[in-house]
């Protein structure tokens, strides 16, 4: 999972199994929550979102999970594909505020 | 739509040059965000623009800074005079407006590197 600090998170996954990728918040009072995936030499993309009033939220292969008690939140990927193989960003938002980024897990798909 | 459009891609710099990022936000967005990615602190906010209007710059890291946002397609991120340790790889973002559950689109990115 994220921890603050100067090393990325790695996961390692064999191509066709399923992946999670944890993420800590910070901030109790945010209200919605994305998952970004940034390839090599590009911008963080969007996946998935979850509101706070939410615990769970599927998408195409993957699901966003919200704990709101222990402030954590993860990114389930079902049948991981070596396409997958990115920096998977949480963002937190509270309501008329900006984005705050966790520090991002290196997701390595082998194939 | 193109997305958000960052320039240029790449610069490269002597230490005390001026440097200018440019970025146009998805027609019809009202937020815009710089962001600065580096391996040791990752991606961090310097400054959101909501409706043209800076909102909080309170991630600036010093006066050497400054972004403006003239209208609501075009914004620019400068420093001057540029350092070493501002080699970073600088993003925007646009979102239909900051907060309210909407997601932010970033652009490519430019990155810098100043020598």
């Amino acid at each position: 999972g994220e921890s603050v600090g100067l090393h990325l998170p790695t996961l390692s996954v064999q191509e066709g199994d399923n992946s999670i990728i944890n993420c800590a918040y910070s901030n109790s009072a945010s209200d919605y929550f994305i998952w970004y995936k940034q390839e090599s030499g590009k911008g963080p993309q969007f996946i998935i979102d979850i509101r706070s009033n939410m615990d769970k939220r599927q998408g195409q292969r993957v699901t966003v999970l919200l704990n709101k008690t222990v402030k954590h939140l993860s990114l389930q990927i079902a049948a991981t594909q070596p396409g997958d193989s990115a920096v998977y960003f949480c963002a937190e938002n509270m309501a008329g505020n900006q984005f705050y980024f966790g520090t991002g897990t290196s997701l390595t798909v082998i194939p | 739509d193109a997305g958000v459009i960052q320039s240029p891609r790449h610069e490269v710099t002597e230490m005390g040059q001026e440097v200018t990022l440019r970025c146009k936000p998805i027609s019809g967005h009202n937020s815009l965000f710089w962001y600065r990615q580096t391996m040791m602190r990752g991606l961090e906010l310097l400054i959101y623009f909501n409706n043209n209007v800076p909102i909080d710059d309170s991630g600036m890291p010093e006066d050497r800074f400054s972004a403006k946002m003239p209208n609501a397609s075009f914004s620019t991120l400068k420093i001057q005079p540029s350092e070493p340790r501002d080699s970073a790889v600088y993003f925007c973002a646009s979102s239909l407006s900051a907060g309210a559950g909407t997601e932010a689109f970033f652009g490519q990115g430019t990155r810098l590197t100043v020598v």
